[in-house]
């Protein structure tokens, strides 16, 4: 599977936009891009996910780049319980479809 | 409440023993992963069953074993167990192979 790159850390003010991004520059064509996060320990929740096309729902919305080899995941109006590690993933058949989590993005939202 | 159900919540038991960790994925899904999330190791993919079939292994250790039974629940069964295999453990279900994966809230194992 691709491997993805994301920095360890950001931080957010309430109210306002989050964008964390992920690069993916090894990503193949069958491959996915998801996104999930998780709040202290409990159990991975899934954001969104995207194949080239952006895409949006009620939780956040994934722009990935034309050339696939980034995406960032945008939290619109970040609140205080958006607090979390953020993990991108790339997910395809080569692995039976497991998702492969790294080190993630820890997002702090501050007052 | 992604609707995957895990029991236990929370065990403690003692160096070389063994222990089942089940899992109920959500009402007709037909895969289930399990993980393991330890404080040094981050979330580390196991094992993934598909319809009772086994489907892909990950970095699960031969002390490890799992299986999904006819009703689709899944056990994990963790035997000779070490101080080291104290971790989160989580299952997760999707509806296909390729479907959305849904974890439950996990199994804390502490091993003393």
């Amino acid at each position: 599977d691709a491997k993805t790159t994301q920095p360890p850390s950001m931080d957010c003010a309430e109210g306002r936009a989050a964008n964390l991004p992920c690069n993916h520059s090894t990503i193949s064509g069958n491959e996915y891009v998801y996104w999930y996060r998780q709040i202290h320990s409990q159990g991975p929740q899934y954001i969104i996910h995207g194949l080239k096309n952006n895409e949006t729902n009620e939780m956040a919305s994934l722009i990935i780049t034309e050339d696939r080899k980034s995406s960032t995941l945008i939290l619109p109006h970040a609140t205080l319980r958006d607090t979390a590690v953020y993990y991108c993933i790339v997910r395809g058949p080569n692995s039976g479809y497991a998702l492969n989590f790294g080190k993630g993005t820890s997002l702090l939202v501050t007052p | 409440d992604s609707g995957v159900t895990q029991t236990p919540k929370h065990l403690i038991t003692a160096t070389g023993q063994r222990v089942t960790l089940r899992c109920s994925p959500r009402s007709g899904d037909l895969s289930v992963y399990w993980y393991q999330q330890s404080l040094d190791q981050g979330l580390q993919f196991l094992i993934h069953y598909y319809n009772g079939e086994e489907r892909a292994k990950g970095n699960i250790l031969e002390r490890f074993s799992a299986q999904q039974f006819p009703d689709l629940h899944s056990e994990l069964n963790l035997s000779s167990l070490e101080l080291g295999d104290s971790a989160l453990y989580f299952c997760a279900s999707s509806g296909s192979l390729g479907g959305t994966i849904y974890f439950g809230e996990g199994s804390w194992l502490t091993v003393v």
